[in-house]
């Protein structure tokens, strides 16, 4: 089946710092990238539609000047947190759409001290 | 407002016997449902999805049921592996398929298969 790479796949950073995650599609291309965020015992929320060529686009309550979003090529799309806080720690997962499903990536914890 | 409930946070089962996972949402646009199973620190995996023009799809083990005037689904692991044992969460979309839309998700629930 295809595959969804992400990398990091943890990260520790000090508050105050940002943090790039990439989001590859392998095997397929793909114009239309998704982030998720999930907290512990929570369930996956998406962030954010990441769009090949344009602007991405933002769920409600989600700042999009703190989570910039790039999605450079039709296989790669990152994600950088900026000025990251503490309650910015969390598990981010990224997901590739195909014609029949989407696929995930295997996420990126990240630790914000 | 969750659109896409999964009322049992944990389930466990005896290895062989049926697991059985439930879903409700109340968004009626929904009109494609999927199963993801997670493990602790990796992504969502695919299972088994259902359109919403039909009420029951299988493959192998795992078989969903959907009952759109109950706007209810469940999914049917039988026999449950230990091997099952993970979080799994509930999907919807709307849209031609999940391709390219959005999912929302449930909170998961967590299967433990009992050897």
């Amino acid at each position: 089946g295809a595959v969804v790479s992400q990398h990091p796949s943890w990260v520790i950073c000090k508050s105050g710092t940002s943090v790039k995650i990439e989001c590859r599609s392998l095997d397929f291309q793909a114009t239309t990238m998704f982030w998720y965020r999930q907290f512990p015992k929570q369930s996956l929320m998406l962030m954010a539609t990441s769009n090949e060529g344009s602007k991405a686009t933002y769920e409600q309550g989600v700042e999009k000047d703190k989570f910039l979003i790039n999605h450079a090529s039709l296989t790669l799309s990152t994600l950088t947190v900026t000025s990251a806080h503490p309650e910015d720690s969390s598990f981010y997962i990224c997901s590739a759409p195909t014609i029949h499903e989407q696929f995930f990536g295997p996420g990126t914890r990240l630790t914000v001290l | 407002d969750q659109q896409v409930k999964q009322n049992s946070p944990s389930l466990s089962v005896q290895e062989g016997r049926i697991s059985i996972l439930n879903c409700d949402y109340t968004n009626s646009m929904f009109d494609y449902f999927l199963w993801y199973k997670k493990y602790p620190a990796e992504g969502p995996t695919f299972l088994i999805s259902i359109s919403s023009i039909k009420d029951k799809n299988e493959d192998g083990r795992f078989t969903v049921f959907l009952n759109k005037s109950a706007k209810h689904l469940s999914l049917h692991i039988v026999p449950s592996q230990p091997g099952d044992s993970a979080v799994y969460f509930c999907a919807a979309s709307y849209g031609s398929g999940a391709g390219s839309y959005q999912l929302t998700f449930g909170k998961g629930t967590k299967l433990s298969v009992i050897p």
